[in-house]
């Protein structure tokens, strides 16, 4: 079990750029979450998808957040058009069939300037 | 999901027990109650979880009220390390339940 991995682990863009976040779960978890995280703030849902469906998506998650994934496996997120606005740390959990939490990934923090 | 209270910072003497409270009072009889902590850049860390009965683990103690309206979670001997914030969550019994609500947690200070 190496736990969830994301990628990168920093990211800093220009804003109107476009970004890609990867998150690669615990590989026999079938849930997968994306949170964002501000400064003081807990955790935020965006996502949520059981194996490749996505089932839940956040208001938050405006049209120029999109969410992937493909064949239930790892799992993308893209963030077009980056404001200032979208500075947070974004993180992945994943879970499995048990009632046990989630286990989360270490983040992706993103800065906008 | 049932929303929770916590109180927004509380600090623990080194080698005491630390006793960090929530409320749920609207809490459905199939819903569990999750405890979370975050240390500072890193992802949240599971800690434990429960329906109505009191759990022990390696990290933790939780004790649910009979009514269910509130818990208890407790480190039994905090350390330095124990320095966090920690959230307390409620979700719906059935696997297939969704998201889990954060709140902005208890900031748990460990003092030596």
């Amino acid at each position: 079990d190496t736990g969830v991995s994301q990628d990168p682990r920093h990211k800093i863009t220009k804003r109107g750029q476009n970004v890609t976040f990867r998150c690669d779960p615990i590989s026999e978890h079938n849930r997968l979450y994306w949170y964002r995280q501000t400064l003081g703030q807990g955790p935020e849902f965006l996502t949520y998808f059981q194996n490749e469906a996505q089932l839940e998506k956040s208001r938050l998650l405006s049209d120029r957040f999109s969410a992937e994934r493909p064949k239930g496996s790892f799992s993308t997120l893209e963030i077009q058009r980056t404001e200032q606005g979208d500075s947070a740390m974004y993180l992945c959990a994943s879970s499995g069939d048990s009632m046990r939490g989630y286990t989360f990934g270490s983040g992706t923090r993103l800065t906008v300037v | 999901d049932a929303k929770t209270t916590q109180p927004p910072s509380m600090d623990c003497a080194e080698g005491r027990a630390a006793n960090l409270p929530c409320n749920h009072s609207t809490i459905s009889g199939n819903e569990y109650v999750y405890w979370y902590r975050q240390i500072h850049s890193q992802g949240p860390q599971y800690i434990i979880h429960g329906l109505k009965n009191n759990e022990t683990n390696e990290m933790a103690s939780l004790i649910i009220t009979e009514d269910r309206k509130s818990s208890t979670l407790i480190l039994p001997h905090a350390t330095l390390r124990d320095t966090a914030v920690y959230y307390c969550i409620v979700r719906g019994s059935n696997t297939n339940a969704g998201k889990s609500t954060f709140g902005d947690g208890t900031t748990l200070t460990v003092k030596p």
